[in-house]
């Protein structure tokens, strides 16, 4: 069955880097758009970003333009975030996702069980 | 940015209740609407998309409806599992945003 395990959350100090990974198994991975969806404690899903199947098209929410990075490997089945210039609003919890196929990949469709990030000093 | 509201915030409800919960999008949306089961600790979980087509897998009491701005999810009864937080989400235009959410509980 499909599994989507993100990995990397940690406690990191504000304005300090994280990167988040996400492995895939049980998809073809190269064929899904992949999405970033986070939850701050206590309060409701955030968008946070999308990679095209190919990775050649990237959006991002408003709170994380131009600081975190969406990517991915095909060849490892693996999607990344990179996280710059981390804030305390940024402490949530981070579900990577699959988009289902027959909608542009922009429904969420398999969700990991997501992987903490608390930005503190 | 296309703004999502839910109503209610809470349900108070008993098991074989039939629940109704509405989402409005500042702009429309056409089809392009999904909502999402979140239990604590657990995955989250795509009911419907594209406003009323059922994900593989979900129980056919749960069902999807409207178009443009206005949508709802219906549970036709209310099963112990239910019990959860349901979202909705745009998917028309980046970037994607949800609804605050809607809190089902006993």
């Amino acid at each position: 069955q499909v599994q989507l395990v993100e990995s990397g959350g940690d406690v990191v100090q504000p304005g300090r880097s994280l990167r988040l990974s996400c492995t895939a198994s049980g998809i073809i991975f190269g064929d899904y758009a992949m999405h970033w969806v986070r939850q701050a404690p206590g309060k409701g899903l955030e968008w946070v970003a999308i990679i095209w199947f190919d990775g050649t098209i990237k959006y991002y929410g408003d709170s994380v333009r131009g600081r975190f990075t969406i990517s991915r490997d095909n060849s490892k089945n693996t999607l990344s975030l990179q996280m710059n210039d981390v804030r305390a609003e940024d402490t949530a919890l981070y579900f990577c996702a699959s988009g289902l196929p027959n909608y542009e990949g922009y429904f969420l469709d398999f969700w990991g069980q997501g992987t903490l990030v608390t930005v503190s000093s | 940015d296309i703004q999502m509201t839910q109503s209610p915030s809470f349900v108070s409800a008993s098991v074989g209740d039939r629940v109704t919960i509405t989402c409005r999008a500042s702009q429309g949306v056409k089809n392009w609407l999904a909502w999402y089961q979140v239990k604590p600790g657990k995955a989250p979980r795509l009911l419907i998309y594209a406003a009323s087509s059922l994900q593989s897998g979900v129980p056919s009491r749960f069902s999807g409806s409207g178009y443009g701005t206005d949508f709802s999810l219906t549970i036709s009864s209310l099963r112990p599992e239910d019990f959860a937080t349901y979202y909705c989400q745009q998917a028309t235009s980046f970037p994607f945003t949800f609804g605050p959410g809607t809190k089902v509980e006993i």
